[in-house]
């Protein structure tokens, strides 16, 4: 079985800073996929950005970037010029390739507050 | 990105009646899809995978008889919530597999919060 790890349970950062949300995850397998999603106040879930695990480089969607670390298992997001709008609940997610069926495993979620 | 679509948005009923909630694929065909329960400030709980054409399968601890779930097209879904009491208050959100070039993602609805009375 998989866990996902979110240490921060909340985070603040101002405005046009920079901020990185930390996560870690434990499984046995080699081929499998990392996600960051993000939940505003409005609640819906939005993909931020996807990693699969045989790639080496980090991913990156504007100022969106990953950390990834396999063999340390850690998937760390960094937001750069962070915005008001970035305020939201962040999730770390894990999907194991072949057999999960596609289930998503998450962590505990950090809240990220940007303040002006 | 693809989008899923769940209705409604919000309901409010009284306790011992049943709510119906469908989560629709909207520019895809979604041979899976998933049902999550979520608490203010927590993480989604996976309550059931539900496969088109197939039955549920639900995660342990979740009772079948109260969540129904169909999945009779290839893209819909639908949770029904039966007998509801105030503990099934609560946000429900669905998703849906894409599986494009190897390439797994999952899209998610923007939710239901369901209040029982």
């Amino acid at each position: 079985a998989q866990t996902v790890t979110q240490s921060q349970p909340e985070m603040s950062v101002q405005e046009a800073e920079t901020v990185t949300l930390s996560c870690t995850y434990d499984t046995s397998e080699n081929n499998y996929y990392l996600f960051w999603y993000k939940q505003p106040p409005s609640r819906q879930m939005i993909l931020v950005i996807r990693q699969e695990a045989y790639k080496q480089q980090n991913a990156t969607e504007n100022r969106f970037s990953v950390n990834f670390q396999k063999a340390a298992k850690s998937f760390s997001l960094k937001i750069s010029d962070s915005q008001l709008g970035d305020t939201a609940m962040y999730f770390c997610a894990f999907l194991a390739g072949g057999t999960s069926y596609g289930k998503l495993t998450f962590g505990q979620g950090t809240i990220l507050t940007v303040h002006p | 990105g693809a989008v899923v679509s769940q209705h409604p948005s919000w309901v409010i009923c009284k306790s011992g009646t049943s709510v119906k909630i469908e989560c629709r694929s909207l520019d895809f065909q979604a041979t899976t899809m998933f049902w999550y329960r979520q608490f203010p400030k927590q993480s989604l709980m996976l309550m059931a995978t539900s496969n088109e054409g197939s039955k549920a399968t639900y995660e342990q601890g979740v009772e079948k008889d109260k969540f129904l779930i169909n999945h009779a097209s290839l893209t819909l879904s639908t949770l029904t919530v039966t007998s509801a009491h105030p503990e099934d208050s609560s946000f429900y959100i669905c998703s849906a597999r894409v599986s494009l070039a190897g390439k797994e993602t999952q899209y998610f609805g923007p939710g239901t919060r369901l209040l029982v009375l």
